[in-house]
């Protein structure tokens, strides 16, 4: 099946600072990657979708400034957490559909963010 | 109101029982419906795609019911590798993908 590569897999940082997570399609191109957070013990939340060449579409109550995407690539996206601050911290997941027209969606191995 | 709606659950069977998830979906324009598996701290996995006409992979059967908006994966003979979060997930269109809240199922010994 296709993959998603998704790096770093855990990072931990300041407060304050910013990190960037970014998501591959290793072997399809992909016009649209979708950006989740997963709380402990919670659902996947859609954060926002990520369209290869344009602006990424936000989830109502999701700061567009604070949560930073670009999909400047068929291959690429990134996701940027800004000034991060500790309830910031979650499990980050990116999913990507083939753009011929698979239906569904693969995902990245997730990244854990902790603030500290 | 929610785009997916899935009972959270948990779901605690012995091994060998037969288990049932529903999820209702508000947009009755959705294409597309799967089932995925997510274990603990890992990414989602499909599991399997939902059509129209149901369909059965194994001891799984997903069914949709387009008139009532709901979809349902059927587990037979539970295993205890079948534990784990059970999520399903509604497409409206090509760039929207939504996931229900999960429901979690323990095969107990």
């Amino acid at each position: 099946g296709a993959v998603v590569s998704q790096h770093p897999s855990r990072v931990i940082c300041k407060s304050g600072t910013s990190v960037k997570i970014e998501c591959r399609s290793l072997d399809f191109q992909a016009t649209t990657m979708f950006w989740y957070r997963q709380f402990p013990k919670q659902s996947l939340m859609l954060m926002a979708t990520s369209n290869e060449g344009s602006k990424a579409t936000y989830e109502q109550g999701v700061e567009k400034d604070k949560f930073l995407i670009n999909h400047a690539s068929l291959t690429l996206s990134t996701l940027t957490v800004t000034s991060a601050h500790p309830e910031d911290s979650s499990f980050y997941i990116c999913s990507a559909r083939d753009y011929r027209g698979g239906t569904e969606a693969f995902f990245g191995q997730g990244t854990r963010l902790t603030v500290v | 109101r929610k785009e997916v709606e899935q009972d959270p659950g948990p779901f605690n069977v012995p091994e060998g029982a037969t288990v049932a998830f529903n999820c209702t979906y508000s947009n009755s324009a959705s294409q597309s419906f799967f089932w995925y598996r997510q274990d603990c701290r890992k990414e989602p996995k499909l599991l399997m795609s939902v059509y129209s006409s149901g369909n059965e992979d194994g001891r799984f059967t997903a069914q949709l019911n387009r008139a009532s908006q709901y979809i349902s994966l059927l587990i037979r003979d539970s295993k205890l590798s079948d534990s784990a979060t059970y999520l399903c997930v509604v497409s409206p269109r090509w760039n929207q993908f939504y996931f229900g809240t999960g429901t979690s199922l323990t095969v107990i010994p």
